[in-house]
């Protein structure tokens, strides 16, 4: 099945200042990747889809200017929390879509948690 | 409408056999997935049916039933190393997901 890396893991910062997650898939080429958050005990949401070379699509309610995403190449999507708060502590995940396995199934990177105080 | 339904939480006995059951209603239904997820962890891939039937893989099978917007994970031979949360997700025909919040399953020795 694919690969996609996500760094950092975890990181834990101030209120107020952005962080930046990187989301690779190691051993193909992703024109789309999704990205989720997730609070704890609850389910996955999805906070918008990924697209190589254009702008992303956002979910709604989803602010595109506080959650910036860029998919500058084909291994590799980024989302920036800006201006983080403690409400943006939570799991980030990103997956890359359907399509490109056997059964449809998305892989998923292994998370980063963000922790802002 | 687009929705999802599966239980909380479950309870079950190491070396039993559990049931999850899920409930959706999704436009262009394109199949439902079954992932696991550990607690700190990214959910992984289970199952994946789109046709009415079981599917067996192993210890986990995975049911659908097209009509009645109903699917079901069956884990046999329940071991520690279950004890997850199970997320039901199904697929519209834009290959997007809607996902359940997922069902806590606890095993006890």
């Amino acid at each position: 099945g694919a690969v996609v890396s996500q760094h950092p893991s975890w990181v834990i910062c101030k209120s107020g200042t952005s962080v930046k997650i990187e989301c690779r898939s190691l051993d193909f080429q992703a024109t789309t990747m999704f990205w989720y958050r997730q609070f704890p005990k609850q389910s996955l949401m999805l906070m918008a889809t990924s697209n190589e070379g254009s702008k992303a699509t956002y979910e709604q309610g989803v602010e595109k200017d506080k959650f910036l995403i860029n998919h500058a190449s084909l291994t590799l999507s980024t989302l920036t929390v800006t201006s983080a708060h403690p409400e943006d502590s939570s799991f980030y995940i990103c997956s890359v879509p359907p399509g490109l396995a056997e059964y449809n199934e998305q892989f998923f990177g292994p998370g980063t948690r963000l922790t802002v105080l | 409408g687009q929705n999802i339904d599966q239980p909380t939480e479950m309870t079950a006995t190491e070396g039993a056999i559990v049931q999850i059951n899920c409930t959706y209603q999704t436009s262009g239904f394109n199949g439902l997935f079954w992932y696991q997820q550990h607690a700190g962890e990214a959910p992984t891939f289970l199952s994946y049916n789109v046709l009415d039937g079981l599917e067996e893989k192993g210890r986990f099978s995975s049911f659908l039933s097209r009509s009645k917007g109903y699917s079901y994970l069956l884990l046999k031979e329940l071991q520690m190393k279950d004890s997850a949360s199970y997320l039901c997700a199904s697929m519209d025909s834009n290959y997007q997901l809607i996902w359940g919040a997922g069902t806590k399953l606890i095993i006890k020795p």
